[in-house]
């Protein structure tokens, strides 16, 4: 099993150009998720799906968009870089139901912002 | 709201000392508490968590963590620091009262062990 896996592992954006991170996993879980961390902020959580065919916003969710394409994908887009948004971004994903059920994370992707 | 309070964001120990990172938590329920580990340039990786099945916790690679409720305190450790512990490490809770399984994470200790 793969597990959790995001593309691209790096990426470089000038101002105002789109791009689509996306997350796949194995696990046959329910629920995904999308992080952002920045040093000496953790991580903080933009968006969720917490089922297939359901997503909700996070603690940051302004300035991106999310699509849950099937139970395996979930998908995170910038419409419009901007230099705020240079981070390192991971996905995660749990078998959902009880709240004790853990979290399982990918690589993550680093994404600068110029 | 939740929050986590990670006392410390640099902890440095000698090898084979004792490792006590700290965390707090504030929630007017008792959570669900979680302890990560990120390796340099890698994802989070599990470390232990508590489920209120048992106070004190044990995890991998000889780590434990005990829950104080009269404290709010959810503190990591590890009797003898290995080389190899060197990593930034989170505290998160997940509220059972949310829906959605939803992680708040401290800001994070980054610990260093030196030889």
């Amino acid at each position: 099993n793969a597990g959790v896996t995001q593309t691209p592992k790096f990426q470089v954006l000038k101002t105002g150009q789109s791009m689509t991170l996306q997350c796949a996993q194995d696990m046959n879980h329910n629920s995904m998720y999308w992080y952002r961390q920045d040093p000496g902020m953790g991580l903080r959580l933009i968006y969720y799906s917490a089922s297939e065919g359901t997503t909700d916003k996070g603690e940051v969710p302004n300035g991106y968009n999310v699509s849950r394409l099937n139970k395996r994908e979930f998908s995170l887009r910038l419409e419009s870089a901007a230099p705020s948004q240079t981070s390192v971004y991971f996905c995660a994903s749990s078998k959902g139901g009880p709240p004790y059920n853990e979290q399982f994370f990918g690589p993550g992707t680093r994404l600068t912002v110029l | 709201a939740q929050s986590v309070t990670q006392l410390g964001s640099h902890v440095s120990v000698s090898e084979g000392a004792l490792v006590l990172l700290r965390c707090n938590y504030s929630s007017s329920v008792p959570p669900y508490l979680f302890w990560y580990v990120q390796y340099p340039n890698q994802g989070l990786q599990l470390l232990l968590k508590y489920t209120s099945a048992a106070t004190l916790v044990k995890g991998i690679n000889g780590f434990e963590a005990e829950f104080k409720k009269s404290e709010t305190s959810f503190h990591l450790t590890k009797p003898s620091a290995h080389m190899s512990d060197a990593a930034e490490y989170f505290c998160a809770v997940s509220d059972k009262r949310e829906y959605g399984n939803k992680l708040v994470f401290g800001a994070g200790t980054i610990l260093r062990v030196k030889s």
